[in-house]
This record gives C-alpha cells, sequence and structure tokens, in this order.
C-alpha cells in the first residue's frame, strides 16, 4: 500500500534555529514530490520536486528529493515566528492522486 | 489570476441531512481535486474529475460525491451526514493532475462542515 511518513510529527524551537523536516515514501510509479505550509487556512504550496539531488531554494526554506533511498527533507533556515505552522509532504503518483503524509507540526518561539 | 474558490467557507448540519459543495478551479486548470482534512487523519483524497470524468476515488462510503461541469467547476456531495463527517473539505485544481512536473495543485480556502 502506498505511504508518505513525515517526520518529526511536531517540534518547538527558537527563533533562529534551523529544522530539517523529513518525508520519506513508498509508492508506485513516482511522478513527482510537493511540500506545503498550512496555517490556519488552505495548504500554500512550496515546493515541487521531480529529480533527485537538485535542490530548490526560496528564501530561507530549501528541499531536496532522493529518489533512490525515497525520501525528501525541507529545511528552514533562521526561523521566525512565521514559519509557525503544519507542513505537509504529498507524493504524486500516475493515477491522478496525490497522497499527503499526515504532516509536522511546527512551532518557533519568540 | 484568481485562486481556488470554495463556497461556502462555513457550514453547520444536523445528522442525516446532505451538503453540497462548490469549488471553482483556477481558470484554465481541467482537473480538480477533493480532499478531506480532519485531524487525526490529515489529508485524505476523496476524488479526482477532468473533462467532467471523474478518474480516481479514495476509500469513502458511497455517500460522497462529485461530479465535474464543463467549465471545470466541480461540487461533491455528502447524503446522509454523519457526525464523523465534520472536517474541512478541501478542492485543489491543476493543468492536470498527472502528477508530472508543471502541474503542481493549488488548493483553496476550504469549506469548514460541522455535522451536529
Amino acid at each position: 500500500e502506498d505511504k508518505v511518513v513525515q517526520s518529526p510529527l511536531s517540534l518547538v524551537v527558537h527563533e533562529g534555529d534551523t529544522v530539517t523536516l523529513n518525508c520519506s515514501y513508498e509508492v508506485t510509479n513516482f511522478r513527482s514530490l510537493l511540500w506545503y505550509k498550512q496555517e490556519k487556512k488552505a495548504p500554500t504550496f512550496l515546493f515541487m520536486l521531480t529529480s533527485s539531488g537538485i535542490e530548490k531554494k526560496s528564501g530561507r526554506l530549501s528541499s531536496i528529493l532522493d529518489k533512490k533511498e525515497l525520501f525528501s527533507i525541507l529545511n528552514i533556515t533562521a526561523t521566525q515566528t512565521g514559519d509557525s505552522a503544519i507542513y505537509l509532504c504529498a507524493v504524486g503518483r500516475g493515477t491522478y492522486k496525490y497522497i499527503f503524509g499526515t504532516g509536522t507540526r511546527l512551532k518557533v518561539l519568540a | 489570476k484568481a485562486g481556488v474558490t470554495q463556497t461556502p467557507r462555513y457550514l453547520i448540519k444536523t445528522r442525516g441531512q446532505q451538503v453540497t459543495l462548490s469549488c471553482s478551479p483556477i481558470s484554465g486548470h481541467r482537473s480538480v481535486s477533493w480532499y478531506q482534512q480532519t485531524p487525526g487523519q490529515g489529508l485524505q483524497f476523496l476524488f479526482e474529475y477532468f473533462s467532467e470524468t471523474q478518474r480516481n476515488k479514495g476509500n469513502f462510503p458511497g455517500r460522497f460525491s462529485g461530479r465535474q461541469f464543463s467549465n471545470s467547476r466541480s461540487e461533491m456531495n455528502v447524503s446522509t451526514l454523519e457526525l464523523g463527517d465534520s472536517a474541512l473539505y478541501l478542492c485543489a485544481s491543476s493543468l492536470s493532475g498527472t502528477g508530472l512536473s508543471g502541474n503542481t495543485i493549488y488548493f483553496g480556502e476550504g469549506s469548514w462542515l460541522t455535522v451536529v
């Protein structure tokens, strides 16, 4: 059965810390891996990864995919209180369906 | 460019009633998918539509149904509501829904359904 597992489930850090969120997957017919940030509303898109080893970067956030070991990481450097959210990982298959992990709840303390 | 629009945003229904939720995708997007989000289960896939055809369906009972119109707008319906149907229902749109590069899915704000 296809599955996407995120870790840790939650973490609390202080402003300025660097965090690494993990997403591992076992999915047939892998097409892409997506990261989303969800505050108290709809998930907002962060990154889409399709190729191994190519880092995607946006400001303090970056992500990379390892298709051999079947995982991705999302890094956030110099965290701010505005980074507090649930971070979701989703894997796109070839059957018009995205499988989501349960998310990592990040809380950044001032 | 307008985003994904969902209506209504909030609603309260009584057990046994039915509900219809609406979703207008981003202009040009032809794939619309629906997800149920609850605290314990995360995002669960309901179904996906493209060109008025359902291409995939998640593991939900037949009380959950959907459809897509020729303008790509979509509706989902839940009949005979149960307390456990209380959730955030999210609609997402993409160009083709294939998961391939360039086919990012974008979410609407969601419809918060409370069943009492």
